[in-house]
């Protein structure tokens, strides 16, 4: 089954522990993006990348990392979170920008 | 200031009627995603549109690149369609992505 595959599907963290959501595609896609939804403010872009080895900022991407060293994994890294990154996390795939996009479930991260 | 806008932001239909979402940007864009999110938080990619419009089902998604314009319509509206429904520009500069802040719909049987 075409997925991408998000873990964990909820996380609770203390301030300043480095932590990684996981994100993995199987349909071979070369567009990948990380993305965080708060309420009042809808989804915004955190990172996104074109391909392996290729990643780009999005809207919001202070405090995150990523890499992208394989086609189908796209690993967001928090390196020391805050309370502030306390939001519900997607990743998303697809052939490209102009192509449908595949949500994972989501992850919802709170930082206490 | 917001790279797009959705209009309404909140919107409660009887079953069976037409729905009309709207949504406007302001950037460059080499296509406009409509996608359903359903209250249980996951998110479904609708339409890709680049010109003209797409149907599929009770749904249509049309785009007017001229105005910068986008509506997703639902015809005989049922209470499964209940979702947020989120419109999103992908730039043509920049390869990255704006987002509405959607539009909730509750339809009542």
């Amino acid at each position: 089954e075409a997925q991408v595959t998000q873990n964990p599907r909820y996380l609770i963290t203390v301030t300043g522990k480095k932590l990684t959501v996981t994100c993995s595609q199987n349909m071979n896609h070369e567009y990948m993006s990380w993305y965080r939804q708060d309420p009042g403010l809808g989804l915004r872009q955190i990172y996104y990348s074109m391909n392996v080895e290729v990643t780009d900022k999005g809207d919001v991407p202070e405090g995150y990392k990523v890499s992208r060293k394989e086609k189908r994994n796209f690993p967001l890294i928090l390196e020391s979170p805050s309370p502030n990154q306390t939001s519900l996390y997607f990743c998303a795939s697809s052939l490209s920008g102009l192509y449908g996009y595949t949500f994972g479930s989501g992850t919802r991260l709170t930082v206490v | 200031k917001n790279e797009v806008e959705q209009s309404p932001q909140n919107l409660t239909a009887q079953e069976g009627e037409f729905i009309t979402i709207n949504c406007s940007y302001s950037v460059g864009i080499s296509a406009l995603h409509w996608l359903q999110q359903h209250p249980g938080g996951g998110i479904v990619s609708l339409f890709m549109l680049s010109s003209g419009k797409k149907k599929h089902g009770r749904l249509i998604a049309t785009i007017n690149i001229q105005e910068k314009h986008s509506s997703l319509h639902i015809t005989a509206s049922h209470p499964r369609d209940s979702a947020v429904y989120i419109c999103a520009a992908f730039s043509n500069t920049g390869n990255q992505f704006y987002f509405g802040t959607g539009t909730s719909l509750t339809v009542i049987p």
